[in-house]
């Protein structure tokens, strides 16, 4: 149980493209995911934390406008890069509680690997 | 401020041998603490957690992580490392009033395990 998927698995755009990436809970419900950056052998940067229907909260630093995040439903949220250039490259995980479960741990997906050339 | 700090970036043990990773932590009350492990280009998995109550955790795969207040430290251990355990380890801690929404997470400690 408490899967977490990610698609696509990686991605390769041009710059100036966008891209979206989804995060979805395929056996649990989740009101919260968090999308998450990791730059090569380094830790993971919260993004932002998405709630089922409200806009996400970001973190000091990071662009809302660039990275667009909607949560429509209980199991899926989608991350927008936009207008993606060569920084922009990384690794971006998400990640959902369960609305249901207690202990209040996050499982994480598999993690989208992007490329913008 | 919330941090994590994890002093032993790159750690290096023999097949069989004990382990140890180092996890300290800064919080203003009592932490929610996690062991995360990501294998390469992969995602994190949980090892194990620490809410409450005993303060020796025991996670999947053979790991015990022990809570201690007095040196705000949790500490990962394995009596045995196997040579599929090399991955990435990063502890987290997150905030405990009326749940948390977010965790801090270690920079990490890269293990190899040697034949």
């Amino acid at each position: 149980g408490a899967v977490v998927s990610q698609h696509p698995s990686w991605v390769i755009c041009k710059s100036g493209t966008s891209v979206k990436i989804e995060c979805r809970s395929l056996d649990f419900q989740a009101t919260t995911m968090f999308w998450y950056r990791q730059f090569p052998k380094q830790s993971l940067m919260l993004m932002a934390t998405s709630n089922e229907g409200s806009k996400a909260t970001y973190e000091q630093g990071v662009e809302k406008d660039k990275f667009l995040i909607n949560h429509a439903s209980l199991t899926l949220s989608t991350l927008t890069v936009t207008s993606a250039h060569p920084e922009d490259s990384s690794f971006y995980i998400c990640s959902a509680r369960d609305r249901v479960a207690g202990g209040g741990e996050q499982y994480f997906g598999p993690g989208t690997r992007l490329t913008v050339t | 401020a919330q941090s994590v700090t994890q002093p032993d970036i790159h750690i290096t043990v023999s097949e069989g041998a004990s382990l140890e990773l180092r996890c300290n932590y800064s919080y203003g009350a009592t932490p929610y603490l996690f062991w995360y492990v990501q294998s390469p280009g992969q995602g994190l998995q949980l090892l194990l957690k620490y809410f409450s109550g005993d303060t020796l955790v025991q996670g999947i795969k053979g790991f015990e992580a022990e809570f201690k207040r007095s040196q705000s430290s949790f500490n990962l251990r394995k009596p045995s490392v196997h040579w599929s355990d090399a991955a990435e380890y990063f502890c987290a801690v997150g905030a405990r009033a009326g749940g948390y929404n977010k965790l801090i997470f270690g920079a990490g400690t890269r293990l190899a395990v040697h034949p």
